[in-house]
């Protein structure tokens, strides 16, 4: 069975550009997250999907940041413009039930922005 | 606010050693708490998932405890070999609130040294 997959999983930008990340989550897998993860630090939460609703998006900077999960299955995360402090690890995870489900995670796309 | 300690940041041992890994936790009231493993430049697998109504999970040399009521966490590996070198999360699912969002700690980097 396929894992959460990423794409890309590398990605240089200069500042104030756009950027978009996308992640397919596992097959049958209602719920979807974005995390950020900055440097020596554990994953933060983005935005949480219940298929194509966004159920919890409070920590998702939305001056800059767009999320989309169309048809409750792809999802596209943008950032638009970025900035130097974006630099990060961008992971997308998904779970087959909400709550407490074990979460599966894709490998991450590594953004740097120059 | 939730948060998540882990102690020590960086831990290198000599193959076959038994160690420990700490977790704590500030907020009592969670659902689960999970331990995961990152290799560099990967995503986060899940090793062990506690729910909040359990004491210990196993899997093969890695034994998970949880004491709810003092906010900790302990992460056991028998016989360590270099193959387990890697960061090791741990992570809590609150009820309430952001249900669904992890709280993540920053992890302990693991080096076992052959």
């Amino acid at each position: 069975e396929a894992g959460v997959v990423q794409s890309p999983r590398y990605k240089i930008i200069e500042k104030k550009q756009p950027v978009a990340f996308w992640c397919n989550p596992i097959s049958g897998h209602n719920t979807l997250y974005w995390y950020l993860q900055n440097l020596g630090q554990g994953p933060e939460l983005l935005i949480r999907y219940e298929n194509e609703e966004a159920v919890d998006d409070s920590q998702l900077p939305k001056d800059r940041f767009s999320a989309e999960r169309l048809k409750g299955v792809d999802s596209t995360l943008k950032i638009q413009p970025a900035e130097l402090g974006d630099s990060a690890v961008y992971l997308c995870a998904s779970s087959l039930e909400y709550p407490a489900d074990t979460i599966y995670f894709g490998e991450g796309s590594w953004l740097t922005v120059v | 606010k939730q948060e998540v300690t882990q102690i020590p940041a960086a831990l290198s041992v000599p193959e076959g050693e038994n160690l420990v890994l700490n977790c704590s936790f500030t907020d009592s009231a969670i659902y689960n708490l999970q331990w995961f493993r990152q290799d560099p430049g990967k995503g986060l697998t899940s090793l062990l998932l506690i729910q909040s109504s359990q004491r210990e999970q196993t899997s093969g040399r890695l034994n998970a405890s949880l004491d709810k009521s003092s906010g900790r966490s302990t992460l056991y590996i028998a016989a360590s070999q270099p193959g387990d070198s890697a960061t090791y999360l741990c992570a809590v699912e609150n009820y309430g609130g952001s249900q669904g969002n992890l709280i993540f700690g920053k992890g302990t980097k693991l080096s076992v040294k052959p």
